[in-house]
């Protein structure tokens, strides 16, 4: 198992530019997840999804919108950047289960930069 | 509201000392916690969580509930633990987690 993909691994973007980042997960996981990393941030949840065709804002959605049309692929679009998006993007998956939380799987990252 | 408070963004100790990196939280219902790890240029990976009560690669984490906090310690640090860690607590029904800011820890020969 390939386990959480990320495409791509890097990318420079100018001010005003599109573009999509694209999650994948073998895992059949129904939880997907975008983050963010940033320094002395931590991990901040951008969006969320709990199954095909669902998902929901997290902590800082602006900017931002997200696309579940499969269960395994999650994508994460920039309609126009900004430098305030220059980050580390990570991608995450869990399964799901009522009562308890189960560990979620991340994606190497994909390394942003907003010029 | 959810939040997750690690007081220390760089902690450094010595090969063979003992570690503990601390963690806070504040959640009015019955949290789930974990402790999660990235080496350097590698992605985030479980380390441990509250409810399985292990032991994983020498670290130990007890969750109390009255001093709300989740610390991880390890009695005898080795290089190879240099990291940056990260405590993660999810609580309600959506199983989402709320990151600290992580703690990057440096172990030194």
């Amino acid at each position: 198992n390939a386990g959480v993909t990320q495409t791509p691994k890097f990318r420079v973007l100018k001010t005003g530019q599109s573009m999509t980042l694209l999650c994948a997960q073998d895992m059949n996981h129904e939880y997907m997840y975008w983050y963010r990393q940033d320094p002395g941030m931590g991990l901040r949840l951008i969006h969320y999804s709990v199954g095909e065709g669902t998902t929901a804002k997290g902590e800082v959605p602006d900017g931002y919108n997200v696309s579940r049309l499969k269960k395994q692929n999650f994508l994460l679009g920039l309609e126009s950047a900004a430098p305030s998006q220059t980050s580390v993007y990570f991608c995450a998956s869990s399964l799901s289960t009522s009562g308890r939380a189960y560990e979620q799987y991340f994606g190497p990252g994909t390394r942003l930069t907003v010029t | 509201a959810q939040r997750v408070t690690q007081p220390e963004k760089l902690l450094s100790v010595f090969k063979g000392a003992p570690v503990e990196l601390k963690c806070n939280y504040s959640y009015s219902g019955s949290p789930e916690l974990f402790w999660y790890v990235q080496y350097s240029r590698q992605r985030l990976q479980l380390l441990l969580r509250h409810i399985s009560r292990e032991s994983i690669k020498g670290f130990t984490a007890d969750l109390n509930k009255g001093e709300t906090s989740f610390h991880l310690k390890k009695p005898f640090a080795q290089e190879e633990d240099s990291a940056m860690y990260y405590c993660a607590l999810s609580g309600g029904s959506n199983y989402k987690l709320t990151f600290g800011k992580g703690t990057l820890l440096t172990v030194n020969p």
